[in-house]
């Protein structure tokens, strides 16, 4: 079982709506979650991290943590195309390191 | 706040070749740093993790002979790609955390594309 399970997609969303991109961890014991963004060709972009369960918001954003249940999702309201991209999803461990999902590409439709 | 440059962007050099890449925490000091690859259409690839004036720790598979790293202050990072062969050619980004957090928290380099003819 891989520690950090995102859907890989294509997630198709049109113009305007809310995007929903998921992601469940195996370690329970996980304190830190994070939401990365990479353009096709470039490096990833920190989006926002949560370490609290519940919702965190920021602008369009919005991150949210269920530790019972092990999974973080985020959700994107007003889609832009220019929030297409690939999301990825991390999870911090005891080492500082973070173990990342492979990503979910995302699509936004005019 | 939290600016990572990395150098140089793009590389193209002749198999047998080493390519030294340059990170440095612009705004910030950085208790570790940490360097990926990223295969076309794959996830990222930890390589090696970096603490300041101790030797990196690689990752299973890595050569660390191979793809060396300097650490030399709290905000320069340097990874070396020794007698570089064409199945090197990869995107490697690097990333730091800054000092005192505990959030695991990391801020990218624009990342260094790599072809080795």
């Amino acid at each position: 079982q891989k520690e950090v399970e995102q859907n890989s997609g294509p997630l198709s969303v049109p113009e305007g709506a809310i995007a929903s991109l998921n992601c469940t961890y195996s370690d329970r014991g996980s304190q830190s979650f994070f939401w990365y963004r990479q353009y096709s060709g470039k490096s990833p972009e920190l989006i926002m991290f949560i370490y609290s369960n519940g919702d965190k918001e920021d602008g369009r954003f919005t991150a949210q943590l269920n530790k019972a249940s092990q999974y973080v999702s985020l959700l994107i309201r007003d889609s832009q195309p220019s929030d297409s991209a690939t999301y990825l999803c991390a999870v911090g461990n005891s080492n500082y390191q973070l173990i990342w999902g492979a990503g979910t590409k995302l699509i936004i439709k005019p | 706040g939290a600016v990572v440059s990395q150098h140089p962007s793009r590389v193209i050099c002749k198999s047998g070749t080493s390519v030294k890449i340059e990170c440095r925490s612009l705004d910030f000091q950085a208790t570790t740093m940490f360097w990926y690859r990223q295969f076309p259409k794959q996830s990222l690839m930890l390589m090696a993790t970096s603490n300041e004036g101790s030797k990196a720790t690689y990752e299973q598979g890595v050569e660390k002979d191979k793809f060396l790293i300097n650490h030399a202050s709290l905000t320069l990072s340097t990874l070396t790609v020794t007698s570089a062969h064409p199945e090197d050619s990869s995107f490697y980004i690097c990333s730091a955390s800054p000092l005192n957090t505990n959030l695991n928290i990391q801020y990218f380099g624009a990342g260094t594309r790599l072809s080795v003819l």
